[in-house]
């Protein structure tokens, strides 16, 4: 079992629609990121959050450490939202950037 | 402020022969961190490197890859005697004195052939 699991593995959405992605783990966290990755391969940092709920734009995250248990929101969703988003968390025992990510969660957002 | 730059964009070599990704960290940015994307694989950690120091390198295979930050200059991650499975994409990312979130290079896209 991985470390960090991630659902769904896919995800087909209307525009418009809101949409929630799921990220458990089961090692103990100093941080958790959300990452996006877009078709062309790029890297964007979300949020990092360790503790209860941040916001930006249209996207929330939040993480509840006693579930182990973080997710992704994404309001009003859009075409251009389509991407890769990946969940990946720093251990207790790691050092900075050091992560541990899931397998990513593959948006795809239609007109 | 230009963001983390990674060249080059892609590399295509034969096995046997080395590679050299650069990665050059934001401007006030002394950490840098490695990544490597096996196709149809999550990211993996190599390394963490502040300048003329290697901080972290449990992610990084025990033969052939190295990496440097020198003082001056980008961080380098070198892999000798390529073979078909160092195909993959390498990532770099870099974040300030103590703090993240990291931002992330467009990454370097090694083909072995």
């Amino acid at each position: 079992k991985n470390e960090v699991e991630q659902s769904p593995q896919n995800l087909t959405a209307q525009e418009g629609e809101f949409i929630t992605i799921n990220c458990s783990y089961s090692v103990g966290i100093s941080a958790l990121h959300w990452l996006q990755q877009h078709p062309g391969g790029g890297i964007v940092s979300l949020f990092m959050l360790s503790s209860g709920k941040k916001k930006h734009g249209r996207l929330i995250a939040t993480i509840n450490i006693q579930e182990k248990h973080s997710s992704l929101h994404i309001t009003a969703s859009h075409p251009r939202d389509s991407a890769v988003y990946i969940c990946a968390v720093m251990t207790g025992g790691g050092s900075q950037g050091n992560l541990i990510f899931g397998k990513g969660t593959k948006l795809s957002v239609k007109p | 402020n230009a963001g983390v730059m990674q060249n080059p964009r892609h590399l295509v070599r034969r096995r046997g022969q080395e590679a050299r990704l650069r990665c050059s960290p934001m401007k006030g940015h002394s950490h840098v961190y490695w990544y490597r994307q096996l196709p149809e694989e999550g990211l993996k950690f190599m390394v963490y490197l502040q300048k003329e120091n290697i901080i972290d390198e449990s992610g990084m295979p025990k033969e052939r890859f190295s990496a440097e930050f020198p003082k001056e200059g980008p961080s380098i991650l070198r892999i000798q005697q390529v073979v078909r499975g160092d195909s993959a994409a390498y990532f770099c990312a870099s974040s300030p004195l103590g703090a993240t979130p990291l931002h992330f290079g467009n990454g370097t896209r090694l083909t072995v052939t």
